[in-house]
């Protein structure tokens, strides 16, 4: 079976403060996916990215950037110089591929509140 | 707007009723997915149909839910007999069915059900 952890369940900066949203996984798959997504309060989710088990570059987009380590079976988000409308609840969730491809059935972690303070 | 809608956004109801959900996907999206949110949890998986054909039905759902999607289009979620603990929020998500890219799922912004 599969699992998503998001332990923080809550966490509260500064803006202009660097955070780290951390994601640990469990899976029995050789190939995967993983992504994050962010809800904010009007509640639709919004994708931000996706990373395939067998690449584990790491992406930066902006102030955005993820780091994988399969080894430590983690995917953690980091969110650079913080800015008020990244308030918002974000999920980790993990992904089968079958067929070369994720047919949508997620699982999702707990989720992170994030709170940036003016 | 060319989202993912979904309808009613709020339903209150009591005990034992019966509710419909209803979500309009991204017209040129096959593959359609219902999950569900309570409190303080990320989504669970519901159910997903390619067109009309659905393909997966998650142990959660139990007997009392049926999901429809007729013509391939939009689809409906009926909670029969209604029990609190079905109080959460659904959420409606549509792609494409195209192998390959993002493999990224669209979501309305959600039906909320309350179970008095």
């Amino acid at each position: 079976a599969q699992k998503v952890t998001q332990a923080q369940t809550e966490i509260s900066v500064v803006e202009k403060e660097d955070v780290t949203l951390d994601c640990v996984y469990e899976t029995r798959d050789t190939t995967y996916y993983l992504f994050w997504y962010k809800q904010p309060p009007s509640g639709e989710l919004v994708f931000l990215i996706r990373r395939n088990s067998f690449d584990e570059q790491n992406e930066i987009s902006g102030r955005y950037s993820w780091n994988f380590q399969k080894s430590t079976s983690s995917f953690n988000f980091t969110i650079t110089a913080s800015q008020v409308v990244d308030s918002a609840v974000y999920f980790c969730a993990l992904s089968e591929i079958t067929g070369g491809t994720s047919y949508g059935k997620l699982t999702f972690g707990q989720g992170t509140i994030l709170t940036v303070h003016p | 707007d060319t989202g993912v809608s979904q309808d009613p956004r709020h339903k209150i109801t009591k005990r034992g009723q019966n509710v419909t959900f209803r979500c309009d996907p991204i017209s040129e999206h096959n593959r359609l997915y219902w999950y569900r949110q309570t409190l303080g949890q990320g989504p669970e998986f519901l159910t997903y149909f390619q067109n009309e054909a659905q393909l997966e039905k998650s142990r959660l759902l139990s007997d009392r839910f049926s999901a429809e999607r007729p013509k391939g289009s939009f689809s409906t979620l009926e909670i029969q007999r209604t029990e609190q603990g079905d109080s959460a929020m659904y959420l409606c998500a549509s792609r494409p069915g195209l192998a390959g890219g993002t493999g990224e799922l669209f979501f309305g912004e959600g039906s909320r059900l309350t179970v008095l």
